[in-house]
């Protein structure tokens, strides 16, 4: 099976433009979820999607958004980007419905913003 | 905020001898999984523990959980050099996917 997959990988971004980041699962997995990570905080949950919903969000602003397509595709969008949104960002699928979920991550984007 | 924190923060050991590194978490907990990640690439899930299991073997893989101590604990035995990379602890607490990660812990091998 392919493995999780991010696009682009690399991204550099001026502060007030907008982004779009995309993560196709494995095969057959319907859960994707999305992480920011940076040296300063660390991996930060940033929201679940599971057959379209959305099922759980982290505490980020409202400019982080996400969606997830019935192929279960998902996109993240970044809008009035700033400095800090400066990332490796991690999308991770998972097969289960219930737990205990066993994720699988891509080998995320990184995103630069000037 | 992070749910765990992983202790050391970096650890140096020869090839050849154990690594163990441990975590601490903060709420109640239904699963603690461990990760690998090498050099700010994607994360590698290594194992999974339930809050009702106290230990877990795979291959070179140890790991144990403390619930009343809200803490576990990973060992990699005969250490390699390609196990150089950064390890987190994961935890989930409620519905769905929802992670939280540990600060982790950068572990370099030396051959």
């Amino acid at each position: 099976k392919a493995g999780v997959t991010q696009t682009p990988r690399y991204l550099i971004k001026t502060r007030g433009q907008q982004v779009t980041l995309s993560c196709s699962p494995i095969s057959g997995h319907r859960s994707v979820s999305w992480y920011q990570q940076t040296p300063g905080q660390g991996l930060q949950f940033l929201f679940e999607y599971f057959s379209e919903t959305q099922r759980n969000k982290g505490n980020f602003p409202g400019r982080f958004s996400g969606r997830q397509f019935s192929n279960s595709r998902s996109e993240m969008n970044v809008s009035t980007l700033e400095l800090g949104d400066s990332a490796l960002y991690l999308c991770a699928s998972s097969a289960t419905a219930q737990g205990p979920y066993e994720q699988y991550f891509g080998p995320g984007t990184r995103l630069t913003v000037t | 905020s992070q749910q765990g924190e992983e202790d050391p923060q970096a650890l140096s050991i020869q090839e050849g001898e154990n690594a163990t590194m441990n975590c601490s978490y903060k709420t109640s907990i239904n699963n603690l999984q461990w990760y690998r990640q090498n050099s700010g690439r994607g994360l590698v899930h290594l194992i999974l523990i339930r809050s009702n299991e106290r230990e877990k073997h795979s291959g070179r893989l140890r790991v144990t959980l403390d619930t009343s101590k809200k803490s576990s604990s990973l060992l990699i035995t005969a250490s390699r050099a390609a196990d150089t990379a950064s390890y987190f602890c994961a935890t989930d607490e409620g519905t769905g996917n929802q992670f939280y990660f540990g600060t982790g812990t950068s572990l370099t091998v030396i051959p």
